[in-house]
């Protein structure tokens, strides 16, 4: 059984919509992230959150905005959407900043 | 990102051979982390050290922090042990985990 969720699997959206990425972690951690991967970067972080506060934030961009109204929930709001989000976004979780442990992922195409 | 520098960046191999990547960091860093890609696109954690040696099965991992290195080597390579193997590590901020651009194994038959 997976143990972080991620939905949906598969996102199409066109451009200037909005979507949110939902992750929902089952193994108690106290840490959750955010990371990006794309064909043009590596894994890539975007944000980590520690007991639903935000630690740190290195997307540039005020259009991804990262969401906790659980412990164990932290879903990814993405506005104004551009061709240049398509990407696979990976939920992750850790018990503090320990071995880190990754969702399926969310593959979003925008059009 | 620059700061974590993976080679070589694609590595083929034939089944039951084995070889060893490895991981340069331009800092000390006070843990490695280790993933596998695979052809499903899920990451999967291999290895967490702060030091020293982890072996698992046909896998061994490394972590010379002095020296700011990391390696992981794989033995008696298997069909499913294609991917792409990412090394990553804490900046200063513990919290934020910068990874390698990955090394791309194809195991052949």
């Amino acid at each position: 059984d997976p143990k972080i969720i991620q939905k949906p699997k598969y996102l199409v959206a066109v451009t200037g919509s909005e979507k949110i990425l939902i992750c929902e972690q089952y193994l108690g951690h106290n840490a959750m992230y955010w990371y990006r991967q794309s064909a043009k970067k590596p894994l890539e972080f975007m944000f980590s959150y520690s007991y639903q506060k935000l630690m740190d934030n290195q997307t540039a961009s005020s259009r991804f905005q990262p969401q906790s109204s659980k412990k164990n929930h932290l879903d990814l709001q993405i506005t104004a959407l551009k061709p240049d989000d398509s990407a696979t976004y990976f939920c992750a979780s850790s018990q503090e900043a320990e071995r880190l442990f990754f969702g399926h992922g969310t593959k979003l195409s925008v059009l | 990102g620059d700061q974590v520098e993976q080679s070589p960046s694609a590595l083929s191999l034939h089944e039951g051979t084995g070889s060893a990547l490895r991981c340069n960091f331009t800092t000390t860093m006070r843990a490695v982390q280790w993933f596998q890609q695979n052809s499903r696109g899920s990451l999967i954690n291999l290895f967490y050290l702060a030091s020293g040696t982890k072996e698992n099965g046909r896998l061994k991992s490394t972590f010379n922090s002095k020296e700011s290195y990391s390696t992981l080597h794989i033995r008696d390579a298997q069909l499913e042990d294609s991917g792409t193997y990412f090394c990553a590590a804490p900046m200063s901020n513990y919290n934020v985990l910068y990874f390698g651009s990955g090394t791309k194994l194809t195991v052949e038959p």
